[in-house]
């Protein structure tokens, strides 16, 4: 069975702070997807970034950073000069191959504060 | 514009009025899911279909129905609601079997079931 572990429930970070994220999830599969998600306060779900099980490189989008390893089954998302507007939930999902990848899960989230 | 809309966004009803909660994508996408959010539980499936005609329960069905009349459109019906019921609902789209694309998210819908 999939399972996505974000083991950190909350995180308070002064402003310009760099934060790690943890994902840690376990499959069966070879082949599948992970994805970040962001909720701010306001509710809906941003899509941040998907990754492939083959590809192992590490990705940067600004101050985003995604570090992704098989070895320890962990896909952990750093967000680098942390600022007040990152403030929100962080979700981390698996979208496995078997089945079809009709299910997605998700982690628990991390609810991440950015104090000013 | 792609999207996934919900009606409503808010609602506040009782226990045991029937209520169905409307998602619709404009991407022409097979598959289409429903999750509920809760505290520290993060988001869990409820149904899912992967196309006209053909759902499937997901990981939390219990007390809710789905249709997949159209393929746009993927109603979340719950018969008899329950104060448990209280939940933010999700619900998404993609294109079957291209899983290396994101779900598209509809804004949520707030219940409380009182």
């Amino acid at each position: 069975a999939q399972k996505v572990t974000q083991a950190q429930t909350e995180i308070s970070v002064v402003e310009k702070e760099d934060v790690t994220l943890d994902c840690v999830y376990e499959t069966r599969d070879t082949t599948y997807y992970l994805f970040w998600y962001k909720q701010p306060p306001s509710g809906e779900l941003v899509f941040l970034i998907r990754r492939n099980s083959f590809d192992e490189q590490n990705e940067i989008s600004g101050r985003y950073s995604w570090n992704f390893q098989k070895s320890t089954s962990s896909f952990n998302f750093t967000i680098t000069a942390s600022q007040v507007v990152d403030s929100a939930v962080y979700f981390c999902a698996l979208r496995e191959r078997s089945g079809g990848y009709q299910k997605v899960t998700f982690g628990t989230g991390t609810k991440l504060q950015v104090i000013p | 514009e792609a999207q996934v809309t919900q009606n409503p966004r808010y609602l506040i009803t009782v226990t045991g009025k029937k209520l169905t909660v409307t998602c619709s994508q404009n991407m022409n996408h097979e598959y289409m899911s429903w999750y509920r959010q809760d505290p520290g539980l993060g988001l869990r499936q409820i149904y899912y279909s992967m196309n006209v005609e053909v759902t499937d329960k997901g990981d939390v069905p219990e007390g809710y129905k789905v249709s997949r009349k159209e393929k746009r459109n993927f109603p979340l019906i719950l018969e008899s609601p329950s104060p448990n019921q209280t939940s933010l609902y999700f619900c998404a789209s993609s294109f079957r079997g291209r899983a290396e694309e994101t779900q598209y998210f509809g804004p949520g819908t707030r219940l409380l079931v009182l």
